[in-house]
């Protein structure tokens, strides 16, 4: 059975940092794209960040460009997200999904429940 | 940048046909996935390349896709189809994925 489990949200102060993380188990994690989505509480889905199979090819959307890094660890079949610079409106729900494929193109097949970013002073 | 536009709300009675639409200027030359989400639950794949039902997922869900719009439909609508419904393409233009605003839908 497919797990993911998001990891890392907290309270932040604008300008801070901070790093998410997500376990999963259950499949073949490096033959996979594994994505970023978040939701501002009452809002709808906005995606953040993808990073490729092997982690050599990621994208991002304008509004984190530059301050979010997203990256993976094979070995451990885990994903991250960096956030540097927080911003109030970054505050979300941070969902990891799995992706069909692993180039980025593709529908995502498994969720996390989501970890509560709030950047607030 | 890519915009997929859906009705904020839908609403029908049990047992009738819910119709959710995304429409964008020519969504019907890529593939449109659809995503259910229920209060508290992780989101759910319901319909993949327009068309395709993951395992598990009723044949009540249906999909098309053509022109500027895609279609989502809910045949039979049961009380717990009530959800949100987001549809997602990936925008070759630009290289990003794009999520529509999101159809709350009410079986009443």
């Amino acid at each position: 059975e497919v797990h993911l489990v998001e990891s890392g949200g907290a309270v932040v102060q604008p300008g801070g940092s901070l790093s998410l993380s997500c376990a999963t188990s259950g499949f073949t994690f490096d033959s996979h794209a594994m994505h970023w989505v978040r939701q501002a509480p009452g809002k709808g889905l906005e995606w953040v960040s993808l990073i490729s199979w092997d982690g050599t090819s990621s994208y991002y959307a304008d509004s984190v460009k530059g301050r979010f890094t997203i990256s993976r660890d094979n070995s451990k079949a885990s994903l991250f997200l960096q956030m540097k610079s927080l911003r109030t409106e970054d505050t979300a729900f941070y969902y990891c999904a799995k992706e069909v494929g692993g180039s980025g193109t593709q529908p995502l097949d498994f969720w996390g429940r989501g970890t509560l970013v709030t950047v607030s002073s | 940048s890519y915009v997929l536009t859906q009705p904020a709300s839908v609403s029908v009675g049990p047992g009738q046909t819910a119709t959710i639409t995304c429409g964008a200027d020519n969504i019907g030359s890529t593939s449109v996935h659809w995503y259910q989400q229920r209060p508290g639950q992780a989101l759910v794949l319901v319909l993949h390349d327009d068309t395709v039902r993951p395992s598990g997922i009723p044949e009540r869900f249906s999909g098309s896709n053509s022109g500027n719009t895609a279609t989502l439909t809910i045949s039979r609508a049961e009380a717990g189809d009530e959800a949100d419904y987001y549809c997602h393409v990936w925008d070759s233009r630009s290289n990003l994925v794009v999520f529509g605003g999101g159809t709350t839908l009410t079986v009443l």
